[in-house]
């Protein structure tokens, strides 16, 4: 069973705190995505990885960085964490498209942020 | 523009009643459009694929729908239950090898007893 696990279910971080969201695959997938989901916004792109070590901005980047180190694992930071960033965070991986049939991405359960 | 749009945005309906789902879509080129499914709280999980050359696929009791010309595919759900209440998002891969996806912002079901 394929799976994306992201590290924490539910975090309360305070104001101006350096959070770390972890997120690992087993899948052996080229690309990783960090989103963020907020109600009547869908999911938005902050960073996307297609390879060890190589990231791409998304759409909403400011606030944010990355880290991916090893091609399992992909981990989004939060250099000071601010309370318009509460909201939830969705880590997914996909293989990279060769084949329009594999473009699949696969979701992490998701991080439920809260900063106070 | 690249985008992706998903109507209503949230439906309420009593269980074993049939409903309907819109997505249209903008993205060019086109290759393949994803149902997603996410119940609260938990991260999406893929329904079904319509590629290209795809009219209408069935996965149980969801039936998508693809029309490549208007650029539209709907999510038919027959006689539903509690458990199909869930957020549907539609998703279209746009771009080369680095796989950009295009998410609408889905669509609110709640199945009613």
């Amino acid at each position: 069973d394929v799976k994306v696990t992201q590290s924490s279910r539910y975090l309360v971080k305070r104001t101006g705190e350096k959070v770390f969201l972890e997120c690992v695959q087993d899948m052996d997938h080229e690309n990783m995505f960090w989103y963020r989901q907020d109600p009547g916004l869908g999911l938005r792109l902050i960073y996307f990885s297609y390879d060890v070590k190589m990231k791409e901005k998304g759409d909403i980047p400011e606030g944010y960085s990355v880290s991916r180190e090893k091609k399992e694992r992909f981990s989004l930071i939060l250099e000071s964490a601010s309370t318009n960033q509460t909201s939830m965070y969705l880590c997914a991986s996909s293989r990279r498209r060769g084949d329009s049939l594999n473009t699949e991405a696969f979701f992490g359960q998701g991080t439920r942020l809260t900063v106070v | 523009k690249n985008q992706v749009e998903q109507s209503p945005q949230s439906l309420i309906i009593l269980e074993g009643k049939n409903c309907t789902l819109q997505c249209n879509y903008t993205v060019s080129p086109f290759s393949n459009l994803r149902w997603y499914k996410q119940d609260t709280g938990r991260g999406p999980v893929s329904l079904t694929i319509m590629t290209f050359s795809e009219n209408t696929k069935s996965n149980g009791r969801y039936t998508a729908t693809l029309d490549a010309d208007t650029k539209q595919s709907s999510l038919h759900i027959t006689a539903s239950q509690l458990s199909d209440s869930a957020s549907y998002i539609c998703v279209v891969p746009w771009g080369g090898a680095t796989n950009k996806l295009i998410f609408g912002t889905g669509t609110l079901l709640a199945v009613q007893p």
